[in-house]
């Protein structure tokens, strides 16, 4: 356990839906990380925080993809209208964000699936 | 961005030494390079993260040559519990002009499987 938390842990939805999932980072940790991985590749880079301001999007996060992270805190991240195409594992990462360290501390995931 | 070329998969056997390497022909000044772990349905996990030379932890050791286009990650005595995906990253911290703010980019990484 990394001390970063992600829920739900897996979500089934239907095409056309909305869907929202929630990382809770480790509390001292100023920068907040999402990632998707889908079978076979490594985690693609979507969006970064620092303290609650999103300082970059990634190309893959299309105008369906929202996040936030309101207080500096936990974030969300919602994907509006799904598609196939949006299974994959999403996974939530958060770092000190000082020094010269690329320690990321990766949660569990969530499992996306849509059929 | 630095990209990185790591073997797609490596076999070993209980009680031996692993070294897979990886290559970074474009590394940057700024840049490190940074090894991660991944079991099946898990987030990564960070191994070891080096500049120069020679770094080692209780884990691992990661050895750097001065050129700075390759790295070995280096597992003593891998176990069953050692077979998972290792990925090898560069990038910068988050810090100085044209910064990757920290943001990881993982390949495909290497498959490693341990034998009993």
């Amino acid at each position: 356990d990394t001390g970063v938390s992600q829920n739900p842990r897996h979500k089934i939805t239907k095409r056309g839906q909305n869907v929202t999932f929630r990382c809770d980072p480790i509390s001292e940790h100023n920068r907040l990380y999402w990632y998707r991985q889908t079978l076979g590749q490594g985690p693609e880079f979507l969006t970064y925080f620092q303290n609650e301001a999103q300082l970059e999007k990634s190309r893959l996060l299309s105008d369906r993809f929202s996040a936030e992270r309101p207080k500096g805190s936990f974030s969300t991240l919602e994907i509006q209208r799904t598609e196939q195409g949006d299974s994959a594992m999403y996974l939530c990462a958060s770092s000190l964000g000082t020094g010269s360290n690329n320690e990321q501390f990766f949660g569990p995931g969530t499992r996306l699936t849509v059929l | 961005l630095a990209k990185t070329t790591q073997p797609i998969s490596m076999d070993s056997y209980e009680g031996q030494e692993v070294n897979i390497t990886c290559s970074h022909n474009n590394i940057a000044t700024n840049d490190y390079i940074t090894w991660y772990q991944q079991f099946p349905s898990q987030g990564p996990r960070f191994i070891i993260q080096g500049y120069k030379t020679k770094v080692t932890n209780e884990v691992a050791s990661l050895f750097i040559p001065a050129d700075r286009k390759s790295s070995t990650l280096s597992l003593p005595r891998v176990s069953l519990s050692d077979t998972a995906v290792y990925y090898c990253l560069v990038g910068d911290s988050g810090r100085g002009r044209g910064s990757t703010l920290g943001r990881l980019y993982f390949g495909r990484g290497t498959q490693l499987t341990v034998w009993p």
